[in-house]
């Protein structure tokens, strides 16, 4: 049964630091995706991730995947204001379901 | 612009009382799901659909059921609402294979048993 772990749960930061948000997952997947929320909205997609080694970025997120390892990252580079918001990640799994990690509550501190 | 459309966005029900919520999508797609969000617990799947008529149980299925009569809309029913479903229900849609087109969401459904 795929399930999926992301850390840390909350994450409060200074605007201009970098950090990383991580994502495990326990089975096979064939693709990974991280989505954004903000509060009272609903997901906003990020990026998809399909293979292994495969990086994308926007902006001052990179996101990025090791299939062998089965963990995925978020990296935040320079943080600024507007990247406050609930960041998930989640996993394709068997029959097409998505299954979710806890999600990171990201607080970006003048 | 292709949407998933939740019909509330806010409802406060009774314990005991049968609730409908209702998930419409215009994009001909294939599967839709119903997911709770809850605080530090992410997002749980309830069930799934990938026809019509067509449904699969997810992770917590328990205390809910799902109907889907036509290809665009997939409700979920709660038969007695009791105060541990109060959550935020979250629906969404995809193709067939969403390998590369991904799921979108609806804006969600906060609702409250009182």
């Amino acid at each position: 049964e795929l399930k999926v772990e992301q850390n840390p749960l909350f994450l409060s930061m200074q605007e201009g630091k970098n950090y990383t948000i991580y994502c495990n997952y326990s089975t096979t997947s064939d693709r990974l995706y991280w989505y954004r929320q903000d509060p009272g909205k609903s997901l906003e997609s990020l990026f998809v991730l399909l293979s292994n080694g495969a990086v994308k970025q926007e902006g001052r997120l990179m996101a990025s995947l090791d299939t062998k390892a089965r963990l995925s990252t978020l990296h935040i580079t320079a943080a600024v204001h507007d990247l406050s918001a609930t960041y998930f990640c989640a996993a394709g799994g068997a029959t097409n379901k998505l299954i979710f990690g806890t999600g990171t509550l990201l607080a970006v501190q003048p | 612009d292709v949407k998933v459309t939740q019909s509330s966005r806010y409802l406060v029900k009774r314990t005991g009382e049968k609730v409908f919520l209702e998930c419409v999508q215009d994009m001909d797609h294939e599967n839709m799901f119903w997911y709770r969000q809850d605080p530090g617990l992410g997002l749980r799947l309830i069930y799934f659909s990938y026809d019509v008529k067509m449904k699969e149980k997810g992770d917590i299925p328990e205390g809910y059921s799902v109907s889907r009569e036509k290809k665009e809309r997939f409700s979920l029913i709660l038969e007695s609402a009791s105060t541990n479903q109060t959550s935020m229900y979250l629906c969404a849609s995809s193709l067939f294979n969403p390998y590369y087109s991904g799921y979108t969401f609806g804006s969600g459904t906060r609702l409250t048993v009182v």
